[in-house]
């Protein structure tokens, strides 16, 4: 079964400053990894999504993440954050085959942008 | 306007009722899901459906029950054997395949009184 894990529940950074959210995942094969934002009382909204190819993924609003296989890490980062930023970010996980094409969903990390 | 509509945005339930929460899609995706979001939790899977008239449980189906009679619709209904129903719901439509994001809809705050 696949699993990921979120080991920080928030991440404080200073506007202006790189911010880094990590995620490591637990997956037989090829991993599909997604990343996404929740603003208080809404739904998720997609960021961006590793596949296959380029271990550095862009994606909305000026976020990137990179994906490292040897440490089945997948971490989102942005160089310049803004307060705007500050959000719950959650780390999914599909398995290549089989599954139902379910996601399964890390904990959440609560990213806080302080001016 | 294409997306996922659910439906109320906040719900309140007495005791022993049953509630039934909306879901419809204008995407045309074959894939519907429901997940709950509790404080410190994340997102849990309650039920799927990748067609018309199937759908499988997830991790938490226990107390919930769903019908898929239609693609664009995934009604959810918390049933009275759900113990501890208070929470954020979320329904979710994607594509088929392994590679594809799934969007959200705006989620419905049930609250037990």
């Amino acid at each position: 079964a696949q699993s990921v894990a979120q080991p920080e529940d928030q991440v404080n950074v200073a506007e202006g400053n790189p911010l880094t959210v990590k995620c490591t995942y637990s997956v037989s094969g090829n991993p599909y990894l997604f990343w996404y934002v929740q603003y208080p009382n809404r739904g998720l909204q997609f960021l961006l999504k590793y596949i296959t190819g380029d271990n550095l993924v862009k994606g909305s609003y000026g976020f990137e993440a990179e994906f490292n296989k040897s440490q089945t890490s997948f971490h989102l980062k942005k160089p310049s954050a803004l307060v705007s930023d500050s959000a719950l970010y959650f780390c999914a996980v599909r398995p290549p085959t089989g599954g139902g094409n379910k996601l399964t969903f890390g904990t959440g990390t609560q990213l806080k942008v302080e001016l | 306007d294409g997306g996922i509509t659910q439906s109320p945005k906040y719900l309140f339930r007495k005791e022993g009722q049953n509630v039934t929460l909306s879901c419809e899609q204008n995407l045309n995706h074959d894939a519907m899901y429901w997940y709950r979001q509790d404080p410190g939790q994340g997102l849990r899977l309650i039920y799927y459906s990748q067609i018309v008239n199937d759908f499988q449980k997830g991790d938490i189906a226990e107390g919930y029950s769903v019908s898929r009679e239609k693609k664009e619709s995934f009604p959810l209904t918390v049933t009275s054997a759900q113990k501890n129903p208070t929470a954020f719901y979320l329904c979710a439509s994607s594509t088929l395949g392994p590679n594809t994001e799934a969007f959200f809809g705006q989620g419905t705050r049930l609250t037990v009184v």
